[in-house]
């Protein structure tokens, strides 16, 4: 079972607003900063975001992010036919004194 | 642009003790931290070893007497064994680079998958 908690699955309509959202506990998010990972088909992960709301240089604009307290949230604006993809939260934790993450969620793009 | 490349055996028995080997090029290894994260087939990510820019190094508890992470410098690979493999530790196992301040998982491999069967 991850440490942290996301809904499996999320689905939305091209040029719709989707929010994926990660629970987790004062162990990790509470004090500790958020990534979010985009990982397409039979790909990688790829980093999306870093210190909770921060881009990687070449991630478009239409992904943001934010968290408080013990959850964190991802939004995509503009969802597009390639934005489906599996997307997983990490944290440090530090009774683990190592990363953690969420168990996923699939987005489908209707 | 730093790039990484995992290698490992593929196929592996059951007990057996897998090497996987991740090259780095295009960027020094001393400044980083490195990692090694698995994922079964269809499930999620799981963090298994962590190398520290130091040298010093830390296991997930749920694995730690069956893995160990080294480094050789030299020639810019990292590697991780694990010992005493069953069906339950076949999966895509991926090489990745830390950036600490603020701590990210920057840059993956393509992964290389580990399959454990007779």
């Amino acid at each position: 079972q991850s440490l942290l908690t996301q809904p499996p699955s999320a689905s939305g309509t091209p040029g719709q607003r989707v929010t994926l959202s990660c629970s987790g506990s004062s162990s990790n998010l509470g004090i500790y900063t958020v990534n979010w990972y985009q990982q397409l088909p039979r790909t990688a992960p790829k980093l999306l975001i870093y210190d909770d709301s921060e881009r990687p240089s070449g991630v478009p604009d239409r992904f943001s992010a934010s968290k408080s307290g013990t959850s964190a949230s991802l939004a995509i604006s503009g969802l597009r036919s390639d934005d489906e993809a599996d997307y997983y939260c990490a944290s440090w934790d530090i009774n683990l004194q190592g990363p953690v993450f969420g168990g996923g969620t699939r987005l489908t793009v209707l | 642009q730093v790039q990484l490349q995992e290698s490992g055996p593929g196929l592996v028995q059951p007990s057996e003790t897998p090497s996987l080997t991740c090259t780095v090029s295009g960027g020094s290894m001393t400044t980083y931290d490195w990692s090694w994260i698995r994922q079964p087939p269809g499930k999620g990510l799981e963090w298994l070893a962590y190398l520290y820019s130091r040298g010093n190094t830390h296991y997930n508890p749920s694995l730690r007497s069956r893995v160990s992470i080294s480094i050789d410098t030299p020639n810019n690979q990292f590697s991780l064994k694990l010992t005493s493999v069953t069906a339950a530790d076949t999966a895509m196992y991926y090489c990745v680079r830390v950036i600490r301040g603020p701590w990210r998982l920057d840059s993956w491999g393509p992964g290389t998958f580990v399959t454990v069967s007779s």
